[in-house]
């Protein structure tokens, strides 16, 4: 069956470090998210991508960065981490249309001390 | 911009209540309409969509109206169990956006036996 899976599930980190949150997907999707949930803000998306190469900001993007070089996965990585930037960060892909269900991955839980 | 807006939670009820969640939305076009939901230590998952207006999404015993006159989009269900105890968002996707959700801040729901 086809899913979506992030890495690691659940990461403490330093402030300052580099990090990198894994998302790959076996849908065959051409569009990806990454989005982050915090307690009285719903999920904001942070980056998305509609196909490879192709990467675009969110509402949220400051500090954040993704690439894309193939079709499964959109790694997530935070230049420098902040404490501000301990939250649960979750993935997601799509097909490409408005009326499409996006597919949600079981979250990354991180942590910046 | 597009926005959502739902009805804080948490909602308590007792098990067989019927629950009714309010979302209302501002969009510029004419959206697709979604209700996710996220169990505990689970990502988000779609319970139901609408596409177009007067359409009437249904699934596991919930149901909502997509109301263009209203712009509204409220989730029912007419008799809770405790399993139905989650997170729910309600969220758009605009045509010219693909596959992009903007969210609303999420209502937790308790159900009580």
């Amino acid at each position: 069956d086809a899913e979506i899976t992030q890495s690691p599930r659940h990461k403490i980190t330093e402030t300052g470090r580099q990090v990198t949150l894994a998302c790959h997907q076996t849908w065959n999707h051409n569009n990806m998210f990454w989005y982050r949930q915090d307690l009285g803000h719903g999920l904001r998306l942070i980056h998305y991508s509609y196909g490879v190469q192709d990467t675009n900001k969110g509402e949220v993007s400051d500090g954040y960065s993704v690439s894309r070089s193939n079709t499964e996965d959109l790694p997530l990585t935070l230049e420098s981490a902040a404490s501000s930037q301990t939250s649960v960060y979750f993935c997601a892909s799509g097909r490409g249309l408005s009326t499409d269900t996006q597919y949600f991955g079981p979250g990354t839980r991180l942590t910046v001390l | 911009g597009d926005s959502v807006t739902q009805m804080e939670g948490p909602v308590t009820l007792s098990e067989e209540a019927f629950l009714t969640i309010n979302c209302t939305y501002t969009a510029t076009g004419y959206p697709s309409l979604f209700w996710y939901v996220q169990y505990p230590g689970e990502g988000l998952q779609l319970l139901l969509k609408a596409t177009k207006a007067d359409d009437k999404g249904s699934n596991k015993g919930f149901e909502a109206t997509y109301r263009k006159e209203t712009t509204s989009f409220h989730l029912e269900k007419g008799s809770v169990q405790v399993s139905d105890s989650a997170v729910y968002f309600c969220a758009l996707s605009e045509k010219a956006a693909g596959n992009k959700l903007t969210f609303g801040g999420g209502t937790r729901v308790l159900v009580k036996p």
